[in-house]
């Protein structure tokens, strides 16, 4: 069975600081990982993606995270925070390669950005 | 534009009602999820289906079905709602295969009193 730890259910930072959201993760196989945002009132939207290929994956909204295979570990980051990027963050992870078992998602990360 | 639309933003039932929430996407997609929404929980899988009729239990199935007659409707019943079901219900879809995106619905908020 795989699952999703999040360090920390709330996050504050600055706004024009690093952003670093934690995920870790297991897997049996070679996992696929995932970060979504979601917007207060809204669904989720996907802000990047691991598949294979390089380690290091880029987003949107200048997001960015790094697949660390010997650490289990899927972090999410931004070098400087907007007042936009306030919301929730779940990773989630899957072992299926063909797209149809579903995702197991972390608890969340709620992102708060002081002015 | 992509799209998964869900019938009801809101909801409000009574207990031991049946609840029918209802999700169609427009990409032609052969997967699509329920998810449930908790504060604090995350997301959890309530059922799939990968195909028109098929469909296969999630993490948490109990107290709920459903049903999947077209490739573009995926609907998720109560069959006697619970305040227990009180929650953020999200609908997603994806295509099959390293593209493997899920596109998400705006989600249904659902009271029962």
């Amino acid at each position: 069975a795989q699952s999703v730890t999040q360090l920390g259910s709330h996050v504050s930072v600055s706004e024009g600081a690093l952003v670093l959201l934690r995920c870790n993760y297991s897997s049996s196989v070679p996992p696929y990982l995932f970060w979504y945002v979601q917007y207060p009132n809204q669904g989720l939207q996907l802000l990047l993606k691991y598949t294979t290929g390089a380690t290091l994956v880029k987003g949107i909204n200048g997001f960015e995270a790094e697949f660390k295979k010997s650490e289990t570990s899927f972090h999410l980051t931004k070098p400087s925070a907007h007042m936009s990027d306030a919301a929730e963050y779940f990773c989630a992870v899957s072992d299926d390669e063909g797209g149809a078992d579903g995702l197991t998602f972390g608890k969340g990360t709620h992102l708060i950005i002081q002015p | 534009d992509v799209k998964v639309t869900q019938s009801s933003r809101y909801l409000v039932k009574r207990t031991g009602e049946k609840v029918f929430l209802e999700c169609v996407q427009d990409m032609d997609h052969e997967n699509m999820f329920w998810y449930r929404q908790d504060p604090g929980l995350g997301l959890r899988l309530i059922y799939f289906s990968y195909d028109v009729k098929m469909k296969e239990k999630g993490d948490i199935p109990e107290g709920y079905s459903v049903s999947r007659e077209k490739k573009e409707r995926f609907s998720l019943i109560l069959e006697s709602a619970s305040t227990n079901q009180t929650s953020m219900y999200l609908c997603a879809s994806n295509t099959g295969g390293l593209l493997y995106e899920q596109y998400f619905g705006p989600g249904t908020r659902l009271t029962v009193t």
